[in-house]
């Protein structure tokens, strides 16, 4: 079963700072990784997708980079709206699963 | 546009079943799988299942095999998720999300969500 792991835990900015957030895979998925936001008492909502693609809607502040174990999620220049906990996910093929991190929470500094 | 809308907030004794609506809008229901993921408290969220609306065919995740159930009524665009022999750890938040893309197996993302089902299991 592949792991990702999220750092860090809390991450406090102010708003207009640039965010980096990490995610690491416990072995390579290739570029199968995505980034969820998860705002109090919302459903996740996808950000990114194939590690590096924005899902529809979602402004160009945020990016994501990466391939094989080690993935990242910036926000260049954060807004009010965007503190929020962040995680990402997977999909396994053997056994088919698929797997989130435990989230990164952005709070405002 | 494409939405999911869960059944409301349940309270269970432990040992019982709960069973959650996710009624679909604004898409071909047939065309795209459905999966259902849960939250715990404090937690990330959990993958639990996916069934093919069309075909009916469903797959569990391994530590729900046995207990969880899911089924669909294709007439009125609806997935349920049905889980048995509730115990206090499965206090969470249950979600329907669907497939990003619709394609013949399941796709590897999940985009919309629903508004989720919190369904808490106490005596």
């Amino acid at each position: 079963e592949i792991v990702l792991t999220q750092s860090p835990a809390t991450l406090s900015l102010s708003p207009g700072e640039r965010a980096t957030l990490s995610c690491r895979a416990s072995q390579s998925v290739s570029s199968y990784l995505a980034w969820y936001q998860q705002k109090p008492g919302q459903a996740p909502r996808l950000l990114i997708y194939d590690a590096s693609n924005r899902a529809t809607g979602i402004p160009g502040r945020f990016s994501g980079s990466g391939s094989g174990t080690d993935f990242t999620l910036t926000i260049s220049s954060l807004e009010p709206e965007d503190f929020a906990v962040y995680y990402c996910q997977l999909r396994s093929n053997w056994p088919l699963m698929y797997t989130f991190g435990q989230g990164t929470k952005l709070e405002i500094k | 546009q494409v939405q999911l809308v869960q059944s409301g907030a349940e309270v269970k004794k432990p040992g019982a079943s709960v069973k959650v609506s996710c009624k679909a809008s604004g898409y071909t229901f047939i065309d795209y799988f459905m999966h259902w993921v849960r939250q715990a408290p404090g937690q990330g969220p959990e993958w639990m299942g996916w069934i093919n609306p069309n075909s009916g065919v469903t797959n569990y995740a391994q530590k729900f095999q046995g207990r969880v159930t899911l089924t669909r009524d294709t007439s009125i665009s609806t997935a349920y998720m049905e889980l048995s022999s509730l115990r206090s750890d499965d206090t969470a938040v249950y979600y329907c999300a669907r497939d990003l893309l619709s394609t013949v197996i399941p796709d590897y993302w999940f985009d919309p969500w629903g508004q989720g089902t919190l369904v808490t299991v106490s005596s």
